[in-house]
């Protein structure tokens, strides 16, 4: 079974400030992958990011990168120069072999002038 | 590219009625697409996965009779909810991962389609 935790519930950042949202997962396999999503007011699913769990190098998008923590189980989001369109919920998903994701609760995250 | 396109957006009907939601990849190939069900403030939890060309799997504690998923095409998968009851109103996602890639290709989700029973 695959399980994956968010425990901040919800986070809030001023506009231009940096901000990082926790991850923790755990799973079974060896070979999988993980997701941040975020989800605007509008309910579409945005990927933001990705990382395959057998690359050591963190992944990154532009503002966005991960802090990837294998050992651990860490999948941290921390986001740059934060804008007001960051405003959202984001979730933190897994998948492995069976290609099935698995997401967690989420994090509003508000982003304040 | 990857766009999934979801039909329709919002549904109203009375209860015991059936509806039907439609899936497409508009761009791609999808042998594989999933189906989600939000409630408020909630995350996204699977409901089932529907093949292309054979029956859907569904997850544990989903009633297959009552979400009827047929997935005729490699482009096009429909959820039905039939005889819908209030209980059943819910945010409805799909997704699809493109045809013959790994588990590391993303699932691209639809708009959605909130679906209120009367």
């Amino acid at each position: 079974a695959q399980t994956v935790t968010q425990s901040q519930p919800e986070m809030s950042v001023q506009e231009a400030e940096t901000v990082t949202l926790s991850c923790t997962y755990d799973t079974s396999e060896s070979d999988y992958y993980l997701f941040w999503y975020k989800q605007p007011p509008s309910r579409q699913m945005i990927l933001v990011i990705r990382q395959e769990a057998y690359k050591q190098q963190n992944a990154t998008e532009n503002r966005f990168s991960v802090n990837f923590q294998k050992a651990a189980k860490s999948f941290s989001l921390k986001i740059s120069d934060s804008q007001l369109g960051d405003a959202a919920m984001y979730f933190c998903a897994l998948t492995g072999t069976a290609s099935k994701l698995t997401f967690g609760t989420g994090t509003r995250l508000q982003v304040t002038l | 590219g990857a766009v999934v396109s979801q039909h329709p957006s919002w549904v109203i009907c009375k209860s015991g009625t059936s509806v039907k939601i439609e899936c497409r990849s508009l761009d791609f190939q999808a042998t594989t697409m999933f189906w989600y069900r939000q409630f408020p403030k909630q995350s996204l939890m699977l409901m089932a996965t529907s093949n292309e060309g054979s029956k859907a799997t569904y997850e544990q504690g989903v009633e297959k009779d009552k979400f009827l998923i047929n997935h005729a095409s490699l482009t096009l998968s429909t959820l039905t909810v039939t005889s819908a009851h209030p209980e059943d109103s819910s945010f409805y996602i799909c997704s699809a991962r493109v045809r013959g890639r790994g588990g590391n290709q993303p699932q691209h989700f639809g708009d959605g389609t909130r679906l209120s029973i009367l």
